[in-house]
């Protein structure tokens, strides 16, 4: 099973700044196969980036994700108010599908 | 738009069994594989199992597996999960999630989620 890390837990940022998030994983990811989520409190989950790079439609471009192998990275250029929230990794590449632990985005 | 309603979520005791559903609305069940997903108070989102679009093939976390049944009902646009032998780390936020991939493919990857329905499993 591969376990995905995601650092930091917490990333205090103020609007307007960049977010870097780090996604890692315990051994390669087969073919890209990587995927990022933004969680709200009582909101659904929504798919922001699969195959490490591809954003999902109506995703902003702010959000873009990088990386293969063993680290990922999802980079939001611009924060805006709505980006504070979780953000969880996913990689589909092998079995069993596994998600990061999430960094939380809050404001500073 | 497309939606996706858990409901169906509570409290139980160990030993005890609960069944979830999920309302899709929006488009057909039957053209897409369906998730659950679960994310445990405090944790990190869990997999837990997968039935085909084409239905006839299935998959489940080793975690549940045995106890817990994924199923549907294409008339109502409708997916289930029986849940039996609970324990309490199924606690959990229970998510149904849409594959983003089409017809019989399996993408494992997921573009629609519903708000989640909470499982709390305590004596």
């Amino acid at each position: 099973e591969i376990l995905l890390t995601q650092s930091p837990g917490t990333l205090s940022l103020s609007p307007g700044e960049r977010a870097t998030l780090s996604c890692r994983a315990s051994q390669s990811v087969s073919g890209t196969y990587l995927a990022w989520y933004q969680q709200t409190p009582g909101q659904a989950p929504r798919l922001l980036i699969y195959g490490a790079s591809s954003r999902a439609t109506g995703i902003p471009d702010r959000f873009s994700g990088s990386g293969s192998g063993t680290d990922f990275t999802l980079t939001i250029s611009r924060l805006e108010p709505e980006d504070f929230a979780v953000y969880s990794c996913q990689q589909y590449g092998s079995s069993p599908l596994t998600f990061g632990g999430g960094t939380k985005v809050e404001i500073k | 738009e497309l939606q996706l309603l858990e409901s169906g979520g509570g409290m139980v005791q160990p030993g005890g069994s609960l069944k979830l559903s999920c309302a899709a609305s929006g488009f057909s069940i039957s053209n897409y594989a369906m998730n659950w997903v679960r994310q445990a108070p405090g944790k990190g989102l869990e997999w837990v199992s997968v039935r085909s679009g084409s239905g006839e093939t299935t998959y489940y976390a080793d975690s549940v597996k045995g106890r817990f049944t994924i199923s549907r009902d294409t008339s109502k646009n409708t997916l289930f999960l029986q849940m039996n032998s609970l324990r309490p780390d199924d606690t959990a936020v229970y998510y149904c999630a849409k594959d983003s991939g089409g017809g019989y493919s399996i993408y494992w990857y997921f573009d629609l989620w519903g708000r989640g329905t909470l499982v709390t499993v305590s004596s």
